[in-house]
């Protein structure tokens, strides 16, 4: 069964920073990886998704890898905000199954 | 002009009730998932449908079942509902085995 963990499982910030938030999963047989922010009280928001034959998306700020070898993702935030202030989940879809098997998160804090 | 919305947001219950959550998406996707997600903000896999067919079961108990109308519908409904039940639960959809679109999320407390 896929198992996804993610570290830190806190990180507190100043502004301005780049940071890089750690995912990792058990079977390397992976269909696609999704990267998601979930705000208090919110649901998720999809930030980017990975195909299995992809190394790395960008989207504006974000930058997320994929190194399925090594059964690792890394999400790369540069030049951190208050507003990124949020809970961001890593989720595999194995090539075995439909589902998302997602990690507990990383509880980001961005301070002003 | 929501993609995946859900209703009740909020449901307070006593135990021993049974209570339904609805979820419709309007975005055309094939597949619809109901995600739990407990007091340790962990999400988990409940039931997928595929074009209105059923593809996920997870562990979970009898006394919770879906059903699928149509594509662009899935709700739950919960039988005599437990302290252990309360927690958000969230609809999601896709097209495809592709990127997931989520609800807001359906927060039940069992009292």
């Amino acid at each position: 069964k896929q198992e996804v963990t993610q570290i830190p499982a806190a990180l507190s910030v100043p502004e301005g920073e780049n940071l890089v938030l750690n995912c990792s999963f058990t079977d390397s047989a992976i269909y696609n990886l999704q990267w998601f922010r979930q705000d208090p009280g919110k649901g998720l928001t999809s930030l980017l998704l990975i195909q299995s034959s992809q190394r790395e998306q960008t989207s504006g700020r974000l930058n997320a890898s994929l190194d399925k070898s090594s059964g690792r993702s890394t999400l790369y935030i540069a030049a951190s905000q208050p507003g990124d202030s949020a809970t961001y989940l890593c989720a595999v879809n194995s090539n075995s199954g439909y589902a998302l098997n997602f990690g507990k998160g990383t509880s980001l804090l961005v301070t002003p | 002009d929501t993609a995946v919305s859900q209703t009740p947001k909020y449901l307070v219950t006593q135990m021993g009730n049974d209570k339904s959550i609805k979820c419709e998406q309007n975005l055309g996707h094939d597949t619809m998932y109901w995600y739990k997600q407990d007091s340790k903000k962990f999400l988990k896999i409940m039931f997928s449908y595929n074009n209105k067919e059923l593809i996920i079961n997870e562990t979970v108990p009898n006394r919770f079942s879906p059903k699928s109308p149509d594509k662009a519908h899935l709700n739950l409904h919960i039988n005599s509902l437990e302290l252990g039940d309360s927690a958000v639960y969230f609809c999601a959809s896709s097209p495809s085995r592709r990127e997931l679109f989520f609800g807001e999320g359906s927060r039940l407390t069992v009292l």
